[in-house]
């Protein structure tokens, strides 16, 4: 079946650390996304991409950075500049007509 | 800019009680309208969308009508079940390019009574 695989489920990383976090679909989507949720907030859009080698900011984009050097992979790095990385974090893909939804990765900084 | 206001929560209800959750949007144009389900721990799921203005979508006993006349597209079920149980969000969205932006409500917690 085709989906968003977003990995690990759940991510322990100590204050300072910058960390990756992987999201991989294989829906042959163009567009792919990254969310960021935090308790009784909608969803707030990271960067989103187009196309493979491209990318543009979304509304909350300082302390994050992405690549997209294959269609199927979009990394999120949440790097020590992040102020609060601690939240839900959500990738997603599109194509004309729909949007599909990873299952998340919850990170932790300690 | 785009934005999507809904109904606060949190929500409880009844088992087979009826539900409304209200949802308006700012938006320039027709953008397309969706109900999201986010079941605890998960990623969203779609849960119904409309297109154009009048629209109704409706899926597992749920519906939303699109009134550009009100810009509200509020979520309805005439009897909810423990399982509905969730956090529903409003969204619209535009396209630009390849992709597909969608702008999110602050999303409103549901919990159904045995």
């Amino acid at each position: 079946d085709g989906g968003i695989t977003q990995s690990p489920k759940y991510l322990f990383r100590k204050e300072g650390q910058n960390v990756t976090l992987s999201c991989e679909q294989n829906l042959n989507h163009d567009a792919m996304y990254w969310y960021r949720q935090d308790p009784g907030q909608g969803l707030r859009l990271i960067y989103y991409s187009q196309i493979v080698n491209d990318f543009q900011k979304g509304d909350i984009a300082e302390g994050y950075s992405v690549s997209r050097e294959k269609k199927e992979s979009f990394p999120l790095t949440v790097t020590s500049a992040q102020k609060n990385p601690t939240a839900f974090y959500l990738c997603a893909s599109s194509m004309a007509h729909g949007y599909t939804f990873g299952s998340g990765t919850r990170l932790t900084v300690v | 800019g785009d934005s999507v206001t809904q109904m606060e929560g949190p929500v409880t209800l009844s088992e087979e009680a009826f539900l409304t959750i209200n949802c308006t949007y700012t938006a320039t144009g027709y953008p397309s309208l969706f109900w999201y389900v986010q079941y605890p721990g998960e990623g969203l799921q779609l849960l119904l969308k409309a297109t154009k203005a009048d629209d109704k979508g409706s899926n597992k006993g749920f519906e939303a009508t699109y009134r550009k006349e009100t810009t509200s597209f509020h979520l309805e079920k005439g009897s909810v079940q423990v399982s509905d149980s969730a956090v529903y969000f409003c969204a619209l969205s535009r396209i630009s390019g390849s992709a597909r932006q969608l702008t999110f409500g602050s999303g409103t917690q549901l919990t159904v009574l045995p």
